[in-house]
């Protein structure tokens, strides 16, 4: 069975710019969640998308921006990058069956703002 | 609000010796709590998670974590360290409805020979 994927693993962005990531989660999940990690806030949580319906969304400004498509692939988006967006980006998916369900995680996209 | 503290940046041990990383949660309802690896460059890892149908739970690669509800901690241990144990260990407790996740900080876990 497949694991999550993530595309690209590496980027590079000039300030200013936009970027779309780009996750595809495991045969037959249908939650796909995705979170920043950075040595100094460590590893927060964007939003979780389900069946194409967001359904819960962290504490980040209106330009970090996600979608979910009908194969459950997720896509997420950030306009206008500043220097701090600079993290590794993790995708994770699940069958969303519960809060208990376990959480698959792909090996990220390291995203460098410069 | 749900929450997760892990007490400890950093932790070091010799190899054969006992690990034990601490966490502590925040939660006003029954948690659904997580332990999660990382190793260099890579994803996360789940180890174990606690469902509330044991205290103690067992997970991969001789981990494992005892629930204590009156002290409302979810430490993690290992009886012998292998060098291969080291890397940055995440517990996690799962956002209202739904299966988002909010980690703790990490430790880092290191082994020396």
């Amino acid at each position: 069975k497949a694991g999550v994927t993530q595309t690209p693993r590496y980027l590079i962005k000039t300030r200013g710019q936009q970027v779309t990531l780009s996750c595809s989660p495991i045969s037959g999940h249908r939650s796909v969640s995705w979170y920043q990690q950075t040595p100094g806030q460590g590893l927060q949580f964007l939003f979780e998308y389900f069946s194409e319906t967001q359904r819960n969304k962290g504490n980040f400004p209106g330009r970090f921006s996600g979608r979910q498509f009908s194969n459950s692939r997720s896509e997420m988006n950030v306009s206008t990058l500043e220097l701090g967006d600079s993290a590794l980006y993790l995708c994770a998916s699940s069958s969303g069956g519960g809060m208990n369900t376990e959480a698959f995680f792909g090996q990220g996209t390291r995203l460098t703002v410069v | 609000a749900q929450s997760v503290t892990q007490l400890g940046s950093h932790v070091s041990v010799s190899e054969g010796a006992l690990v034990l990383l601490r966490c502590n949660y925040s939660s006003s309802v029954p948690p659904y709590l997580f332990w999660y690896v990382q190793y260099p460059n890579q994803g996360l890892q789940l180890l174990l998670k606690y469902t509330s149908a044991a205290t103690l739970v067992k997970g991969i690669n001789g981990f494992e974590a005892e629930f204590k509800k009156s002290e409302t901690s979810f430490h993690l241990t290992k009886p012998s360290a292998h060098m291969s144990d080291a890397a940055e260990y995440f517990c996690a407790v799962t956002y209202q409805a739904g299966t988002a996740l909010i980690f703790g900080k990490g430790t880092t876990l290191s082994v020396s020979s």
